[in-house]
């Protein structure tokens, strides 16, 4: 059974930072690309950022780039996102998730919360 | 950032079957095609199709995924209590190099 499992989240003032983890275990974790992916409150879902399997590219959405940082180590199948500068607007459900031809393994979901 | 379009909601009877619609461009459904999510409230995402419109193991066969174009779409049949759920499409944009999801269809049922 594939399993990540999402931690980190919290209460955060604006302007804050948080590190959020994702353990990896079932599978091959170094075999795949890692994406992060949030859920305003009431809203769709959003794609914000993905790490190649080697670790070597990442990518952001545009509402997060230069703010977060996605990263990963294989050796303890772990994947990050370093979260700085918090806005109200990246309150909601972060989700680590396994890219497998769509995406296919999700986590149960960290909860962020940043208030003024 | 540019994403695919779904209906925000519909309704149908216990029974019946229900056809979900996602509508990108040649850039991402038109391309590879739309993989599908069920979520109830409260929980994580679960795939039911991945994007050749196979399904993993463990999702019923009443789920069936297909492309026409830049149209995706999934068909519940035999819709029961529990596929009340909101239902998203995702497909990876090769101009954009990145996943975009749809916003979502609410399926009452």
């Amino acid at each position: 059974q594939e399993w990540l499992v999402e931690s980190g989240g919290g209460s955060v003032k604006s302007g804050g930072s948080l590190r959020l983890s994702c353990g990896a275990s079932g599978f091959r974790f170094g075999d795949y690309y890692m994406s992060w992916i949030r859920q305003a409150p009431g809203k769709g879902l959003e794609w914000i950022s993905f790490i190649t399997s080697s670790g070597t590219f990442t990518k952001y959405a545009d509402s997060v780039m230069g703010r977060f940082t996605v990263s990963r180590d294989n050796a303890k199948n772990l994947l990050f996102l370093q979260m700085n500068n918090l806005r109200g607007d990246d309150t909601g459900v972060y989700y680590c998730a396994r890219e497998l031809d769509g995406i296919d393994v999700w986590g149960q979901g960290t909860t962020v919360s940043v208030s003024s | 950032q540019a994403g695919l379009t779904q209906p925000p909601s519909m309704s149908n009877d216990l029974g019946q079957t229900a056809t979900l619609t996602c509508t990108g461009n040649n850039n991402n459904v038109g391309n590879e095609g739309a993989s599908w999510l069920q979520q109830h409230q409260g929980h994580p995402p679960k795939l039911l199709s991945y994007r050749k419109n196979n399904r993993p193991s463990g999702v019923s066969q009443r789920f069936s995924a297909s492309r026409s174009g830049n149209t995706a779409s999934l068909t519940i049949t035999g819709l029961q209590p529990d596929d009340e759920a909101d239902y998203y499409c995702v497909a990876w944009d090769s101009t954009l190099s990145f996943w975009v999801f749809g916003g979502g269809t609410k399926l009452t049922v």
